[in-house]
């Protein structure tokens, strides 16, 4: 069973047409939210940590926010140099608390 | 570069051979993390690590695979009679001791069986 699911797999924008990307995740006792971005052929890159409902972190044209049952990466006005694939990851509290849970990630293609 | 460094980037082993990817941590960082990403998949957990001592590896194989992170020198994933699925890509991460939960991954080494 998934526990982190983002949405959708892939998404084509237009540069400049801003969207948003989807993490839901189904655990309890969520420890923290995280975002990275991943090019071909290279590790994820880290971009936010959110830890509780109602938290948001900006970075440039991102924009992180975070509920009880998701969390949405806002694009703003975004750039080809932009495309990439965005994963989620979660921690929960307790045992095990360091691992990072992923999510298949978002594919993003923008197109000039 | 004082990221986390990973070698071989690449590395082609024949069904039957061992498999040895290194990973040296981010300057002051003295934990470190294993995950594989197989095609298709996410990234997934393998085991953690901090000097001399495994803290959990519930996401290792329970055959073949192996991990240690010396007192001296860069951690290492050891796989031994590697199969046709074991071809995947394997990120590395390192976290400060006290900022486990950011954790900084490496280039990854791609993993080829044939």
């Amino acid at each position: 069973e998934d526990q982190v699911t983002q949405s959708p797999e892939a998404l084509r924008l237009q540069e400049g047409e801003s969207s948003s990307l989807n993490c839901s995740y189904t655990v309890s006792g969520l420890r923290g939210l995280f975002w990275y971005r991943q090019d071909p052929g290279k590790g994820p890159e880290f971009l936010f940590t959110l830890y509780s409902a109602g938290e948001e972190k900006e970075k440039e044209r991102l924009k992180a926010t975070l509920t009880k049952k998701e969390s949405f990466l806002h694009i703003t006005a975004p750039k080809p140099e932009d495309s990439a694939t965005y994963l989620c990851a979660v921690q929960y509290s307790g045992a095990g608390s360091y691992q990072l849970t992923f999510g298949k990630g978002t594919k993003l293609s923008v197109i000039p | 570069n004082a990221g986390v460094m990973q070698n071989p980037r690449h590395l082609v082993r024949r069904r039957g051979q061992e498999a040895r990817l290194r990973c040296s941590p981010m300057k002051g960082h003295s934990h470190v993390y294993w995950y594989r990403q197989l095609p298709e998949e996410g990234l997934k957990f393998m085991v953690y690590l901090q000097k001399e001592n495994i803290i959990d590896e519930s996401g290792m194989p329970k055959e073949r695979f192996s991990a240690e992170f010396p007192k001296e020198g860069p951690s290492i994933l050891r796989i031994q009679q590697v199969v046709r699925g074991d071809s995947a890509a394997y990120f590395c991460a390192s976290s400060a001791r006290d900022r486990a939960y950011e954790q900084y991954f490496g280039p990854g080494t791609r993993l080829t069986v044939t």
